[in-house]
């Protein structure tokens, strides 16, 4: 069966610091990876999306940047974290038409 | 631009009582629509999925159903029980990003079931 691991769970940075935050995805191949970040009261938003290794699209223009430097694995950073960065990071992966979710990041910029 | 809408935002009921939770989208030319569960601080989990071709779809407790022209979905959970409680996400997938799936969001329901 297909799980998705994405870690860490929590994460207090403060202002100015690099983020890497990573997903992999086990038993598919090729799958569409996600990023989506959850703001507080709000609904989610989709950051970023790729479709095979080195692809990768940008959906909103923000301080974030993604990487897939392999088929199973999903990689968000930035050079330097600003306060609005702070949410709730959901990495997701679909191979057909159904969507799947990790656990989530928790992230509070400081 | 597609717009998902949920509604109610919050809702609180007894045990064993059925309900319907509501979610509404302006563009009709979607491609899928999907239900979610999400408990406080976890992520998302797929409860149901509906292709664009289907009404509805069950499992369990609960039942999907789609209506494209009206832009509407109902999420249906008869006999609800206390580990319900969470919030309910709906999202659909436009149209024009089928082969992505790239999913747009409501804002969700927070549904508490009494004991």
């Amino acid at each position: 069966s297909q799980t998705i691991h994405q870690w860490p769970a929590t994460l207090v940075q403060p202002v100015g610091s690099p983020l890497s935050l990573e997903c992999t995805v086990e038993g598919t191949s090729n799958p569409n990876l996600y990023w989506y970040r959850q703001a507080a009261g709000r609904g989610l938003q989709l950051l970023f999306y790729s479709v095979g290794i080195g692809q990768i699209s940008s959906e909103v223009p923000q301080n974030l940047s993604a990487s897939r430097p392999q088929d199973r694995q999903f990689i968000l950073s930035s050079k330097k974290l600003l306060l609005s960065d702070s949410g709730f990071y959901l990495c997701a992966w679909a191979f057909s038409t159904e969507a799947f979710f990790g656990q989530g990041t928790r992230l509070t910029v400081v | 631009k597609q717009e998902v809408t949920q509604i109610p935002a919050a809702l609180s009921v007894p045990e064993g009582e059925n309900l319907v939770l509501n979610c509404s989208f302006t563009d009709s030319a979607i491609y899928n629509l999907q239900w979610f569960r999400q408990d406080p601080g976890k992520g998302l989990t797929s409860l149901l999925l509906i292709q664009s071709s289907q009404r509805e779809q069950t499992s369990g407790r609960l039942n999907a159903s789609l209506d494209k022209s009206s832009g509407r979905s109902t999420l249906y959970i008869a006999a609800s029980q206390p580990g319900d409680s969470a919030t309910y996400l709906c999202a659909v997938g436009p149209n024009y990003g089928g082969a992505t799936n790239k999913l747009i969001f409501g804002t969700g329901t927070l549904l508490a079931v009494q004991p």
